[in-house]
């Protein structure tokens, strides 16, 4: 069964850089199906999609944080990224990493279980 | 402010049937069948029901139901049981953007 786990900082000072680590097991993160996605929600609200990579390394953004963003992915370890710069109060959310289909279709499955990020002084 | 609007809270009792609506434009939700569904229960990651407006993963009671008509889509739970209790989020796409709503929350009385 596919498993994925976010991690890192989970605290940050405004102007900083987000970075987060994606490490998926139970399968190849190098399948041609699917996209591997960012997604966050801040405190009591929906959630907001940030950027999905493909496993050949194209990318594609929301256009909320296209300026700041970048996610990238090594099949070599199974893994994906994201790095949001110059982090603002805004940026404070629970961050998610999931398995983003997009094919004719859009739904993201599995999730990981979240990683709270908070920013402040 | 999200691009779908949903009821900020529904509330049924058990053995009831209830119904979340999810309102978008022709533009996203109303133009295509790229509608889902996700449960949240608190503390816990988002978890697909519904896809392709009307389909469920293996694994997903069938008392979840989904449906579209024009710009709204609805997710229906027939049988409430007290573990249905969670925020409920739709989501689409416009654009190649995804887009979700602000999300329900379930009370079961």
């Amino acid at each position: 069964q596919l498993h994925l786990l976010e991690s890192g900082p989970g605290l940050l000072k405004p102007s900083e850089t987000l970075s987060l680590t994606c490490s998926v097991s139970g399968g190849s993160i190098s399948t041609s199906r699917f996209y591997w996605a960012w997604v966050r929600q801040p405190p009591g609200e929906g959630p907001e999609w940030i950027g999905s990579v493909y496993y050949g390394g194209s990318t594609y953004y929301n256009t909320s944080v296209k300026s700041r963003v970048t996610i990238s992915i090594d099949t070599s370890k199974n893994q994906f990224f994201l790095r949001l710069n110059s982090v603002t109060a805004a940026d404070t959310a629970v961050y998610y990493c999931a398995r983003h289909y997009s094919d004719f279709s859009n739904w993201f499955d599995p999730w990981g279980q979240g990683t709270l990020v908070t920013v402040s002084s | 402010q999200s691009a779908l609007t949903q009821p900020a809270s529904v509330s049924g009792s058990p053995g009831q049937s209830i119904t979340i609506s999810c309102t978008g434009t022709s533009s996203d939700l109303g133009g295509h069948q790229y509608v889902s569904w996700y449960q949240q229960r608190p503390g816990k990651a988002p978890k697909l029901i519904i896809y392709e407006v009307t389909n469920r993963p293996s694994g997903v009671s069938d008392r979840f139901s989904g449906s579209k008509s024009g710009n709204t889509a609805s997710l229906s739970i027939s049988g409430l049981q007290a573990e249905d209790a969670a925020d409920y989020f739709c989501s689409s796409y416009i654009n190649t953007i995804t887009v979700f709503g602000g999300g329900t929350r379930l009370t079961v009385l």
